[in-house]
């Protein structure tokens, strides 16, 4: 089993729709969770840090299921510059920060 | 500007040849991470430091590879005969301290012909 797995994408969906990525990690020890946002050819940019209590930034909702070792990406009312990847990212201690093949988002008008 | 800088941003590089590649990340953060990625594929953790010790090296770092961070400050990487397998995205990243986010350069794309 991979340290981090991902949905496979690529999702393709209409302005305004609302997406929903998962993920989840093998070692039940991870402590950090992140999600990144990739643009093509370019670097991965932190979108949001993963709490235990869940946690929101504007149209973007992340949640954690420990006992599932779950995480989830929630995107509201997608725009056009969503169109990206958005890669899960795990941290446990003792090693370094572990990504998912990541998951391509497409919004379309 | 302040954030993780890497040079150089693109090398081509003959089959064969040694290369290096520098990485200067944020002043004052402790940990530094080399990664590698590939089209169509997630990061894929190479090695790290805390300060100047590294800490972890991936099992894709082969003896070709190598990495410093002399006084723990900026990181080079070393790929020695390089191989067309090489070719990819090299990405660094570094953070504050252990379990903290990561801010990443924007990469030295090799080729290798």
């Amino acid at each position: 089993r991979k340290e981090v797995e991902q949905d496979p994408g690529p999702f393709n969906v209409p302005e305004g729709a609302t997406v929903a990525f998962n993920c989840t990690y093998s070692n039940s020890a991870s402590q950090s969770f992140f999600w990144y946002r990739q643009d093509c050819r370019k670097e991965p940019k932190l979108l949001m840090s993963v709490y235990s209590s869940g946690n929101e930034d504007g149209r973007f909702t992340a949640q954690l299921n420990r006992a599932s070792q779950y995480i989830s990406l929630l995107i509201r009312d997608s725009k056009l510059s969503d169109s990206a990847t958005y890669l899960c990212v795990v941290f446990t201690a003792g090693t370094a920060l572990i990504f998912g093949k990541g998951t391509t988002l497409s919004v379309s008008s | 500007d302040t954030g993780v800088s890497q040079d150089p941003r693109h090398k081509i590089t003959k089959r064969g040849q040694n290369v290096t590649f520098r990485c200067d990340p944020i002043s004052e953060h402790n940990r530094l991470y080399w990664y590698r990625q590939t089209l169509g594929q997630g990061p894929e953790f190479l090695t790290y430091f805390q300060n100047e010790a590294q800490l972890e090296k991936s099992r894709l770092l082969s003896d070709r590879f190598s990495a410093e961070r002399p006084k723990g400050s900026f990181s080079t990487l070393e790929i020695q005969r390089t191989e067309q397998g090489d070719s990819a995205m090299y990405l660094c990243a570094s953070s504050e301290t252990v379990n903290t986010e990561a801010f990443f350069g924007q990469g030295t794309r090799l080729t290798v012909v």
